[in-house]
């Protein structure tokens, strides 16, 4: 059990399209999700936490313009990148937490490339 | 606040020998501590988890980790490394244990297993 996915597992875009990544929990209900970043052999920065039904809650420097997320249901959030810029080039991870554990799961993570 | 440090951003051990991997904390409050394995291109995979119920926590694939309070200290082992373990390890602490808590984490410890 405790199973979170993530599409697509690896994506190419250019240069001021959007890109959409989706985090679903396969078996279980989430409320909350939280969407992170890593670069290259550096640790996870976490971006920002997404509530179903509500609006995410941003880290400090994210920008909510650039990174929209919407978690319109229990079992699926997505994070829109919009106008995509080389420098969003990144790892992206979601994670959650199978009520009532409070450990989290975390997707396989998207390997995102902007040319 | 909270905050996690690895001691050692890189670990090198032959295989078969014992794997050390040092990780200090600290938090406001009563802290949950994981420990969690990331392989290449890969998500998350948690290893173990410290709830209060037990100081000594054993984990999957024979690691183990130990909290000691005093210390500050959350070192993750394990008694014969295997050419697998070569991965992404990071030390994670949580402010309580309750669902939807940001979790903080170290900065990475690559382990590296020589045959």
């Amino acid at each position: 059990g405790a199973v979170v996915s993530q599409h697509p597992s690896r994506v190419i875009c250019k240069s001021g399209t959007s890109v959409k990544i989706e985090c679903r929990s396969l078996d279980f209900q989430a409320t909350t999700m939280f969407w992170y970043r890593q670069f290259p052999k550096q640790s996870l920065m976490l971006m920002a936490t997404s509530n179903e039904g509500s609006k995410a809650t941003y880290e400090q420097g994210v920008e909510k313009d650039k990174f929209l997320i919407n978690h319109a249901s229990l079992t699926l959030s997505t994070l829109t990148v919009t106008s995509a810029h080389p420098e969003d080039s990144s790892f992206y991870i979601c994670s959650a937490s199978p009520p009532p554990s409070y450990e989290q799961y975390f997707g396989p993570g998207t390997r995102l490339t902007v040319t | 606040a909270q905050s996690v440090t690895q001691l050692d951003s890189h670990v090198s051990v032959s295989e078969g020998t014992p794997v050390l991997l040092r990780c200090n904390y600290s938090s406001s409050y009563s802290p949950s501590l994981f420990w969690y394995v990331q392989h290449p291109n890969k998500g998350l995979q948690l290893l173990l988890k410290y709830t209060s119920a037990a100081t000594l926590v054993k984990g999957i694939n024979g690691f183990e980790a130990e909290f000691k309070k005093s210390e500050t200290s959350f070192h993750l082992t394990k008694p014969s490394a295997h050419m697998s373990d070569a991965a992404e390890y990071f030390c994670v602490v949580s402010p309580s244990k309750a669902a939807g808590n940001k979790l903080t984490f170290g900065g990475g410890t690559r382990v590296l297993v020589k045959p």
